[in-house]
């Protein structure tokens, strides 16, 4: 089974811009979660989709959304960036959002200028 | 609130030595527990995991862990480190009632000497 993959791997943006991440999960798996991870401040969760459905949500400000398709894929939106923004963004899958295992992406390196 | 820690944040040995990560977490029920490994510019990869059941649990690449509840921890181990295991390596906890979390500790950078 293929693995959770991540496009782009790699961004270079600008103050300002918006930028969207996409991240396409193990074939079965229904549950996406997002995690940005700073040297500073760690893995830190943004969000989780399950059936198109944002379920759980972290601290971050309104600039990061994100959505999920039918197809169990998902992307992530980051509008207005700034230089903080700057981070590895991960995305993981797991079969259900209640319980069990996440499976990590190999992420997409975001940095802003 | 819930909390992972993992107390070391560098953590050096030399190849063929052992290995034991520490793992600490506050939760008021059993969580679900895993241990991670990060290559540089890399996602996470699942070493082991443990939901219930027999409380040493063995994973890939030759770790183990082992759960003890009276002590709220989970640290993982290794017999003899080889050096392709310098990674860093997180603990996370994932919860068990309400609104399922995953909660990542710090990270524990291993450096490995020849």
């Amino acid at each position: 089974k293929a693995g959770v993959t991540q496009t782009p791997r790699y961004l270079i943006k600008t103050r300002g811009q918006q930028v969207t991440l996409s991240c396409s999960p193990i074939s079965g798996h229904r549950s996406v979660s997002w995690y940005q991870q700073t040297p500073g401040q760690g893995l830190q969760f943004l969000f989780e989709y399950f059936s198109e459905t944002q379920r759980n949500k972290g601290n971050f400000p309104g600039r990061f959304s994100g959505r999920q398709f039918s197809n169990s894929r998902s992307e992530m939106n980051v509008s207005t960036l700034e230089l903080g923004d700057s981070a590895l963004y991960l995305c993981a899958s797991s079969v259900e959002a209640s319980q069990g295992t996440q499976y990590f992406g190999p992420g997409t390196r975001l940095t802003v200028l | 609130a819930q909390s992972v820690t993992q107390p070391d944040i560098h953590i050096t040995v030399s190849e063929g030595a052992s290995l034991e990560l520490r793992c600490n977490y506050s939760y008021g029920a059993t969580p679900y527990l895993f241990w991670y490994v990060q290559s540089p510019g890399q996602g996470l990869q699942l070493l082991l995991k443990y939901f219930s059941g027999d409380t040493l649990v063995q994973g890939i690449k030759g770790f183990e862990a082992e759960f003890k509840r009276s002590q709220s921890s989970f640290n993982l181990r290794k017999p003899s480190v080889h050096w392709s295991d310098a990674a860093e390596y997180f603990c996370a906890v994932g919860t068990t009632s309400g609104t399922y979390k995953y909660i990542f500790g710090t990270g524990t950078r291993l450096k490995v000497l020849a």
